[in-house]
Parts: structure tokens; C-alpha cells; sequence
């Protein structure tokens, strides 16, 4: 069983907070580390592939890093808005085309 | 384009029945896959297909079988539905390699009573 944790498992922040989530995978065997936007009733929605120790992605108010030595990634949303509730998943690809996917971790931003 | 498509949307089975879950998609992506999603876990992988006629499996397998007959299209079938097979089960596709994201499909709610 490959176990691929996301802490916190949710979060309520406040409007205009900048917040940030970890995903914890294994590091042997990494191919690639995707995170998705997965909002309620609605199907994930991808937000970032990483592939190379030290990646720094961003979009917007989005911006993720990856260590694939110590196997974590940063997922960071700077000034958070009640359009950014959602819940963040984070995948681990493995060699071979297999993706490991974390429970999620629940945003909430109250206005 | 429609991009991930699944059939049906909702589905009700009896105990030992069987059914195929249809996944079509319209942009001509080499690998598709098959997650079931259960409360408090996440999307867990059932089998997968790196392409037209090839099929792989995934962390959850059993009691699923799956077809790749056409490039377009990667069918789920249950043989004999179990209560434990009441799920949610996404469809997803993405370009072949592992620097592209995957394409999720709206999701088919089902469940065996």
C-alpha cells in the first residue's frame, strides 16, 4: 500500500488570509506530483504537474513546491477568496503511469 | 469538444447484477483511467490503459473488468455487483507522459443494494 498523506484534512480561513497545505508521498519510484481543484459537485480540476526536485509552480494566487528528496509538497493560496473553497488533492505518479491520490484537504473561506 | 464524458450519470443495481460504465473522450488522449471515490478516501485507481487495446491494473481491481476497444472509449464492467462496489466512480484521461495532467469526467454515482 503506497500511502500518500495531505494534512490539514480541512480548514476555515478568512477571507484576504493566505494559507497553505502539505502533501507527504513516498520518494522512491516518483515520476510526478499533480495537484487538482475539486470543488463540490463538479469533477477535479488540475492545477499543477511537478516532475523535478526544487519546482516552483504558480498560477494566479496559486503557487505549489516540490521536494522530491524528503517527499513533500507545498500547496500555498496567498489572499484567499470564497471563490477559493474547495478541495485540494495532491497525486503521486509513479513510474509506470499509476497515480496515488491524498484524501483531499477541505478549504473554506469565510467571508 | 465535450472532453470526458461518462454513462450514466446514476445508477441503482440489485446484488449480483452486472452493468458496463461507458468513458468517452473527444481529444484524442492516449491514456485513460478508472477511480472509484468512497467517503473519507481518496480517489482510488481501479485499472488503467496506456492505450487502443492495452489495459493495466490499478491499487483496486477486483471485481471490475475493463476494455479498451477503441481509442475514444474505456468501458467499466461490474460482472456480479456487490454492496461494496457502491461508489462513485470517475473517469479520467490524459495526453500520453507524465507531464500532463488528467481530465476528469463528471462522475457515475452508484449504488448496489
Amino acid at each position: 500500500i503506497l500511502n500518500v498523506e495531505q494534512s490539514p484534512q480541512s480548514l476555515h480561513v478568512q477571507e484576504g488570509d493566505s494559507t497553505n497545505f502539505t502533501c507527504s508521498f513516498p520518494s522512491s519510484n516518483f515520476y510526478a506530483l499533480h495537484w487538482y481543484r475539486w470543488e463540490t459537485a463538479k469533477s477535479p480540476e488540475a492545477l499543477f504537474v511537478m516532475t523535478l526536485n526544487g519546482d516552483e509552480k504558480k498560477k494566479g494566487r496559486i503557487s505549489a513546491t516540490l521536494n522530491t528528496k524528503e517527499g513533500y509538497s507545498y500547496l500555498y493560496i496567498k489572499g484567499s477568496q470564497p471563490e477559493d473553497s474547495a478541495t485540494y488533492l495532491c497525486a503521486f505518479e509513479r513510474a509506470g503511469n499509476q497515480f496515488y491520490f491524498g484524501t483531499g484537504t477541505s478549504l473554506t473561506v469565510i467571508p | 469538444n465535450a472532453g470526458v464524458t461518462q454513462t450514466p450519470k446514476f445508477r441503482v443495481l440489485k446484488t449480483g447484477q452486472s452493468m458496463t460504465l461507458l468513458c468517452a473522450q473527444d481529444m484524442n488522449h492516449e491514456y485513460m483511467y478508472w477511480y472509484r471515490q468512497d467517503p473519507g478516501m481518496g480517489l482510488r485507481l481501479i485499472h488503467y490503459s496506456v492505450g487502443e487495446g492495452t489495459t493495466a491494473k490499478g491499487e483496486v481491481p477486483d471485481g471490475y473488468n475493463v476494455s479498451r476497444l477503441k481509442k475514444q472509449n474505456f468501458l467499466l464492467g461490474l460482472e456480479s455487483a456487490a454492496p461494496s462496489q457502491t461508489s462513485v466512480y470517475f473517469c479520467a484521461s490524459q495526453p500520453g507522459g507524465s507531464i500532463y495532467e488528467q481530465y476528469f469526467g463528471p462522475g457515475t454515482r452508484l449504488t448496489v443494494t
